[in-house]
């Protein structure tokens, strides 16, 4: 699986987009981004995925560059909830495909 | 919808003991996948179970072994506990062969003494 870096920490307002980015510059053909995040205590949540285009659901976005060596993890209305370590994944498609773990980017969303 | 459950949520062991940590996936997931987590790290792969097949291992000894029953339910074992064996233990499950991601139980944790 690709290495991923991404900052350790980064802090936003309240209200405001949480952008996080990821590099990925070794990711394969065949190899998909994904963002988990884990809030203090409790186990990872999936986020998003995408391959090539950009993606959006009722939790973020995901923007990846045309030659897919980063991406960025955008929350566009950042709250308090929203803290927590976020893991920037690359791995095989689907689900029979182990998680590789970095140590991820701890956001702090602050009043 | 209940989620991933995992039981027990804390458990304190001596060291050279075992122990047996337990996993029921999500309704309808097929795939339970166990992963490590020290303090302060993101989550190591342990392995990873499929048609109550061992279907991926990550590096860890053989000391750590699973089961998973048909009704897809899961147990991670750890024999001959070290100190070192202290961590937070996640399943996570998932239908097999789709990408809607896995879902993950809140762990348990275990400290060994």
């Amino acid at each position: 699986d690709a290495k991923t870096t991404q900052p350790t920490s980064m802090d936003c307002a309240e209200g405001r987009a949480a952008n996080l980015p990821c590099n990925h510059s070794t990711i394969s053909g065949n190899e998909y981004v994904y963002w988990y995040r884990q809030i203090h205590s409790q186990g990872p949540q999936y986020i998003i995925h995408g391959l090539k285009n950009n993606e959006t659901n009722e939790m973020a976005s995901l923007i990846i560059t045309e030659d897919r060596k980063s991406s960025t993890l955008i929350l566009p209305h950042a709250t308090l909830r929203d803290t927590a370590v976020y893991y920037c994944i690359v791995g095989d498609t689907g689900t029979a495909s182990k998680l590789t773990f970095g140590t991820g980017t701890r956001l702090q969303v602050m009043l | 919808d209940a989620g991933v459950t995992q039981s027990p949520t804390h458990l304190i062991k001596t060291r050279g003991q075992q122990v047996t940590l337990r996993c029921s996936p999500k309704s309808g997931h097929d795939t339970v996948s166990w992963y490590q987590q020290a303090l302060g790290q993101g989550p190591q792969f342990i392995f990873q179970y499929y048609e109550e097949e061992e279907r991926q291992r990550g590096n860890f000894p053989d000391r750590f072994s699973g089961h998973q029953f048909p009704n897809y339910s899961s147990e991670l074992n750890v024999n001959a506990l070290l100190l070192g064996d202290s961590a937070l233990y996640l399943c996570a499950s998932s239908l097999r062969y789709t990408d809607y991601g896995y879902t993950f139980g809140s762990g348990t944790r275990l400290t060994v003494v």
